[in-house]
């Protein structure tokens, strides 16, 4: 069975500081991973994801993540926060060409402070 | 594209009232997810379907749960008799197979 665990239910940064957003993965196959994000009200949008290849991965609005085998992990980065980048962030994993649908995490809440 | 659309986007009942909610995912997405959001338990898969099949119902909460999919343009999600527990915000996704899921904007239940 796969499953996600995101340390930190709240993180508080400033604005300009930077990102870091925790996750850890079990999975018995190779996995997929992605970020999400949600903003209030909203559906969840793709920020990113990992499928095979390059381990460190770009996605939208200057995020990127590490995948990073020997850790079981997949934290998101970015350099400078904006106001803006206040939301929920969701990992999540799925079995790749197997099980199709996705295991989420509890998610992170990002705060930016100004 | 239009996206994922849901419908309704609010939905406020009294308890023992059926619910169904409705689902139109992305023209040529082959697989089809409903997942449900709440503060306890955060997002929860449901069930979800390939080529209008259901593959995993594991997630349905229980018999009072049913979801169907008669089209591969069409699915619904039925509630009969709802709960106040039932109170949720329920998300349909759709994919091309490639694991990106498309979210819609989620259809907020309450169950009075």
């Amino acid at each position: 069975a796969q499953s996600v665990t995101q340390l930190g239910s709240h993180v508080s940064v400033s604005e300009g500081a930077l990102v870091l957003l925790r996750c850890n993965y079990s999975s018995s196959v190779p996995p997929y991973l992605f970020w999400y994000v949600q903003y209030p009200n909203q559906g969840l949008q793709l920020l990113l994801k990992y499928t095979t290849g390059a381990t460190l991965v770009k996605g939208i609005n200057g995020f990127e993540a590490e995948f990073k085998k020997s850790e079981t992990s997949f934290h998101l980065t970015k350099p400078s926060a904006h106001m803006s980048d206040a939301a929920e962030y969701f990992c999540a994993v799925s079995e790749g060409t197997g099980r199709r649908a996705l295991t989420f995490g509890s998610g992170t809440r990002l705060q930016v402070q100004p | 594209d239009a996206g994922v659309i849901q419908s309704p986007r609010h939905e406020v009942t009294e308890m023992g009232q059926e619910v169904t909610l409705r689902c139109k995912p992305i023209s040529g997405h082959d697989y089809l997810f409903w997942y449900r959001q709440t503060m306890m338990r955060g997002l929860e898969l449901l069930i979800y379907f390939n080529n209008n099949v259901p593959i995993d119902d594991s997630g349905m909460p229980e018999d009072r749960f049913s979801a169907k999919m008669p089209n591969a343009s069409f699915s619904t999600l039925k509630i009969q008799p709802s709960e106040p527990r039932d109170s949720a915000v329920y998300f349909c996704a759709s994919s091309a197979g490639a694991n990106v899921l498309t979210f819609g904007a989620g259809s907020r239940l309450t169950v009075l």
